[in-house]
């Protein structure tokens, strides 16, 4: 199993502005994942983060937007940019370790 | 390309009573379907997979799920429900194949809110 660690829990943000998410794993694993799960919808993978390459993004998310970083094999970051209402929303990280998907427990994005 | 459907969005049951949260699946390849649940401002915890071993798969706090290929379903139950099994239930699908990696690529169903009465 994995044990996810995701900073900030919770965050209030001004139109425009820019947020940057933490994943911490307490152990090396290749393949992170970043989702969204907007106000009463299911979860949507944003992109995947492989560390040492580019992050691969979904259909309808783009790296100007939502730039990761992969420093190592313990930890990422989403960054949501010139966010607007519309990003206010869920952000979770996720990682693939035994043939299985563990979650943080989430950030939650309001968006003024 | 693979799809989930959970067909009852809102769930309520007595203490005590069967719980069954329904969930359909679309395909092209052979996929692995899992579980998980999400409490209130928690993370999502897996309750249970299938990868095509056994097709009746046990997770835990008492759930089950069976892989029923022919009626493209993958059902949670669990026989008798608790207080603390309130929460919101997701069924995924992930295909391999679709993915390009180890891992697939996820696709959640809507969600189902399952409400425990006393």
């Amino acid at each position: 199993s994995a044990v996810i660690s995701q900073k900030p829990s919770r965050d209030i943000c001004q139109r425009g502005t820019s947020l940057t998410i933490q994943c911490q794993v307490d152990s090396q694993v290749t393949m992170m994942f970043w989702y969204r799960q907007q106000p009463g919808q299911s979860l949507t993978l944003i992109a995947t983060a492989n560390q040492g390459s580019e992050a691969t993004y979904e259909s309808g998310f783009v790296i100007d937007k939502f730039p990761i970083s992969r420093p190592n094999l313990t930890f990422s970051t989403l960054t949501v940019s010139n966010m607007s209402p519309e990003d206010s929303s869920i952000y979770l990280c996720s990682v693939g370790a035994g043939g299985i998907q563990y979650f943080g427990a989430g950030t939650r994005l309001s968006v003024l | 390309a693979q799809s989930v459907t959970q067909l009852d969005s809102h769930v309520s049951v007595s203490e005590g009573t069967p719980v069954l949260l329904r969930c359909n699946y679309s395909s092209s390849y052979s996929p692995s379907l899992f579980w998980y649940v999400q409490h209130p401002n928690k993370g999502l915890q897996l309750l249970l997979k299938y990868t095509s071993a056994a097709t009746l798969v046990k997770g835990i706090n008492g759930f089950e799920a069976e892989f029923k290929k022919s009626e493209t379903s993958f059902h949670l139950t669990k026989p008798s429900a608790h207080m603390s099994d309130a929460a919101e239930y997701f069924c995924v699908v992930s295909d391999p194949n679709a993915g390009g990696t180890s891992y697939g690529k996820l696709t959640f169903g809507q969600g189902t809110i399952l409400t425990v009465h006393p």
